[in-house]
């Protein structure tokens, strides 16, 4: 299986700054076939960005992916307070395994 | 719309077999495979496997094969989970969610207890 390692495990921001989440693939990611998901309590994930870049339908422009190979990037260039959550990668270019999440927290 | 409606908390004894069910509504039930996704309490997303609602094609990841069965009914456009001979390892909630590109629409969860 493809291992995904998400870092930081926590990250603990303010509102209005820049966060940068990473993650990791123990192998190259098919076709960067990465996908990032956003989780609060009690709920569904929801679906940001897939293949690496582009963005879900109505995800804010604020939300941006980047990366190819082993290493990508979800950048949230300034938070707002219903940013602070989970936020999972994916990857589906090999079955579908998942990193094991970043808390993003306020500061 | 699309939607995905899942059925009931579940409380079941070890050994027991659980089935939940999930509705899809808004689409062409069959143009899309639906994929299960579990998360026990407190951690991580973790794959179970998933169906073709098309052809009725299933894929199951390792550690399920033979333990988990995956349906789907398509005149109700509903597809099925089973599994069997649960343990308080399957304690979870189990998503349901419609494969485009990855997984754009997630049913809202089911949570499953597993306990004497």
């Amino acid at each position: 299986e493809v291992e995904l390692t998400q870092s930081p495990g926590t990250l603990s921001l303010s509102p209005g700054d820049r966060a940068t989440l990473s993650c990791r693939s123990s192998q190259t990611v098919y076709s960067d076939y990465l996908a990032w998901y956003q989780q609060k309590p009690g709920q569904a994930p929801k679906l940001l960005i897939y293949g690496s870049s582009t963005r879900a339908t109505g995800i804010p422009d604020r939300f941006s992916g980047s990366g190819s190979g082993t290493d990508f990037t979800l950048t949230i260039s300034r938070l707002e307070s219903e940013d602070f959550a989970v936020y999972y990668c994916q990857q589906y270019g090999n079955s579908i395994t998942f990193g094991q999440g970043t808390r993003l927290e306020i500061k | 719309q699309v939607q995905l409606v899942q059925s009931g908390a579940q409380v079941k004894p070890p050994g027991a077999s659980i089935k939940v069910a999930c509705t899809a509504s808004g689409y062409t039930f069959t143009g899309y495979y639906i994929h299960w996704v579990r998360q026990a309490p407190g951690h991580g997303l973790e794959l179970v496997g998933w169906i073709n609602p098309n052809s009725g094609d299933t894929r199951y990841r390792q550690k399920f094969q033979g333990r988990v069965t995956l349906t789907a009914a398509r005149s109700i456009s509903t597809v099925y989970m089973e599994i069997h001979n649960v343990t308080s390892d399957d304690t979870a909630v189990y998503y349901c969610a419609r494969d485009f590109e990855t997984l754009d629409y997630w049913g809202p969860g089911m949570l499953v207890t597993v306990s004497s």
